[in-house]
């Protein structure tokens, strides 16, 4: 089966950094993306991993451990427009094409 | 903007009816995929096509169907509705990447 964990909720203030961890058990592995996603709104991409390592964009940094089927998601000077879903989705081979299979998200609440 | 166009943005039905979305995909991607939000679920794939072939298929329901028109843009046809079909459904497109796109949703509501 198809499984990606994150947790439910997290919380913190202004200039922190916080990380957000994403476990996955999927048959199939072709990369594992970093959503964003405020109330109501569209998703939007925010990074994406293939290899090992960390890959660092501005304020948001990726990391993935294929052999432990784990990632995370840091994100550095948290500022009150941060508060929103984050989405971990794991690339699957499905078919002729590919899915993403999405983990239901952790809400970060920044306060100042 | 991710340059994905979804209509209507809103929707509001009643059970048994059916239901046309409409997406068009960012110039020159091939690629269409839709997804299905609701508040205890997340974020559910349903369906690709890829330059107007079905490529893939999540857990969409058989009174759901869609297709892709020759001119890349992909309708989601909703049928026999019920009350828990109401919720946000997405669609994204890509490129040759992996990368997809999303557009802004539209919201369902069956009463």
């Amino acid at each position: 089966g198809q499984n990606i964990d994150q947790p439910t909720e997290m919380t913190a203030t202004e200039g922190a950094i916080v990380q957000i961890n994403c476990t996955y058990q999927t048959s199939g592995f072709n990369g594992l993306f970093w959503y964003q996603q405020h109330a109501g709104e569209a998703p939007t991409f925010l990074s994406y991993n293939v290899l090992d390592g960390l890959e660092e964009k501005g304020r948001f940094s990726s990391f993935l451990s294929r052999s432990k089927g784990y990632s995370y998601l840091l994100l550095k000077e948290l500022q009150m427009k941060d508060s929103a879903s984050y989405l971990c989705a794991v690339v699957t081979p499905n078919q002729a094409g590919t899915a993403l299979i999405f983990g239901k998200g952790t809400t970060l609440s920044v306060s100042s | 903007d991710s340059g994905v166009t979804q209509t209507p943005k809103h929707l509001i039905t009643a059970t048994g009816q059916r239901v046309t979305l409409r997406c068009s995909p960012r110039s020159g991607d091939l690629s269409v995929y839709w997804y299905q939000q609701s508040l205890d679920q997340g974020l559910q794939f349903l369906i690709q096509y890829y330059n107007g072939e079905e490529r893939a298929k999540g857990n969409i329901l058989e009174r759901f169907s869609a297709q892709q028109f020759p001119d890349l843009h992909s309708e989601l046809n909703l049928s026999s509705l019920e009350l828990g079909d109401s919720a946000l459904y997405f669609c994204a497109s890509s490129d040759t990447t992996d990368t997809q796109y999303f557009g802004p949703g539209t919201r369902l509501t069956v009463l």
